[in-house]
């Protein structure tokens, strides 16, 4: 029930592509949904996040899509460039207890 | 702003050895959050504290892991004695008050327990 699946575990994009990460959860009770990059090295930081009462948030180059009916959620990465290979991570949390429960992971590796 | 402090970056014991790791977190953020992260998977909480009291410890080993947080600012995690299970990036995270305000993560402590 507290489990948020991520996929694909690895991904491999050329410069310029868009990269496109998805998971899923299954609790309904979940209302706030972060993605964290992390360098190797480094403790995760949070990219963008969103809450379902929207569809789509955009920062800059980095889009997350949201599928409340489906319960699945993407991150779309415009433009990708090699500085944005990293882990990324998906989570979610509801505002009761405002734990996080992170997906497994993305590697993501951006080639010139 | 100074981000969150966490030491040793790196450490490595035997299983039955004791260790801690020291966190400060961001200046003025109420709330502290250990995590374990072992490799290839999510962060997993621990411990969360809202000052010097503790929120939720569900997922503590309580039989081996401890934590504390004294006057509410920084925390230590002890775990005593290791398992070889325990190796893992032990990270700490801070936020301000609110889920909203983001949690900021540490550079973490690389634990391996041989």
């Amino acid at each position: 029930q507290q489990q948020v699946k991520q996929s694909p575990q690895s991904l491999i994009v050329q410069k310029g592509g868009i990269p496109i990460i998805n998971c899923a959860y299954e609790n309904t009770a979940f209302d706030y949904f972060p993605w964290y990059q992390q360098f190797p090295g480094k403790g995760p930081a949070l990219l963008i996040a969103i809450r379902p009462d929207v569809s789509e948030k955009k920062e800059g180059r980095f889009t997350i899509s949201f599928n409340k009916s489906a319960k699945q959620f993407s991150l779309h990465i415009m433009d990708s460039q090699p500085g944005d290979s990293a882990t990324y991570f998906c989570a979610a949390s509801t505002r009761r207890d405002e734990k996080l429960t992170f997906g497994t992971g993305t590697r993501l590796t951006i080639i010139p | 702003e100074a981000g969150v402090a966490q030491s040793p970056r790196y450490k490595i014991i035997e299983k039955r050895q004791s260790v801690a790791f020291w966190c400060n977190p961001i200046s003025g953020h109420a709330t502290l959050y250990w995590y374990q992260q072992i490799l290839g998977q999510g962060p997993k909480l621990l411990i969360q504290f809202q000052n010097n009291g503790v929120v939720d410890d569900s997922q503590l080993p309580k039989d081996r892991f401890s934590a504390e947080r004294l006057k509410g600012v920084d925390s230590t995690l002890k775990i005593q004695p290791a398992k070889l299970e325990d190796s893992a990036v032990y990270l700490c995270a801070s936020s301000h008050l609110r889920l909203e305000e983001t949690q900021y993560f540490g550079p973490g402590t690389r634990l391996l327990v041989l």
